[in-house]
């Protein structure tokens, strides 16, 4: 079952726009991460937020985390083409190290 | 060069064949993890593994075996391969439990006809 569910499913923007897609999960977690997928690649780990975190930066990224609502978002500012990518979060469930859950994604694109 | 690597890239084989997918991390990480990903289901846990000779079930085990004798090794053997089984294949490794950052292998394309 999946635990976290992405939104938009897809997302297209100019490059230089910022981009924000957002997960929503059911259940209390320990932490969430945001991974990024090029086409035909693994995916890269981009950021880790724990449950008593509210805000982290990276960069050009921002992921908030709103434990009440159960929802986070990640934020690429000035975007560029090369930040065209599917972008995975992943929860962490509370209660001990139980295993991550991904969601199926927000496919982004930048036009150039 | 250092990282985990996956082979073969990519595979055909036939329905009832047996077919093993190779993982291998230079991290010496503890935790390892093959993932199937499907359009739509986004990635699903297949297996996992805490330590070496230690392993266990995720979401969609079915049809899979996997061992683990060597901390750098952890190959996905489909005894009898079915058409449902064409996935995209990746492996990853934790350096600690479940939740911590995971790395991911390039992944193996795997096509049953």
């Amino acid at each position: 079952s999946q635990q976290g569910e992405e939104d938009p499913q897809a997302l297209s923007i100019q490059e230089g726009e910022n981009a924000t897609m957002n997960c929503s999960y059911k259940t209390s977690i320990n932490n969430l991460q945001w991974y990024r997928q090029n086409s035909g690649r693994g995916l890269v780990h981009l950021i880790l937020i724990r449950s008593n975190e509210r805000e982290k930066h990276s960069g050009r990224l921002r992921v908030t985390l709103d434990t009440s609502k159960k929802s986070s978002s990640l934020l690429i500012t000035a975007s560029r083409a090369a930040d065209t990518a599917s972008y995975f979060c992943a929860t962490g469930p509370s209660g001990g190290y139980q295993k991550v859950t991904f969601g199926t994604g927000t496919k982004l694109q930048v036009i150039p | 060069d250092a990282g985990i690597t996956q082979s073969p890239r990519y595979k055909i084989t036939e329905t009832g064949r047996q077919v093993t997918l190779m993982c291998h991390q230079t991290w010496s990480h503890s935790y390892m993890f093959w993932y199937r990903q499907d359009l739509g289901h986004g990635l699903r846990l297949i297996y996992y593994s805490a330590a070496a000779d230690i392993t266990d079930k995720g979401e969609v085990p079915d049809g899979y075996v996997v061992s683990r004798s060597k901390t750098e090794n952890f190959p996905l053997t489909l005894e009898s391969a079915t058409r449902s089984q064409t996935s995209v294949y990746f492996c990853a490794s934790s350096a600690g439990n479940h939740q911590e950052t995971q790395y991911f292998g390039p992944g193996t394309r795997l096509l049953v006809l």
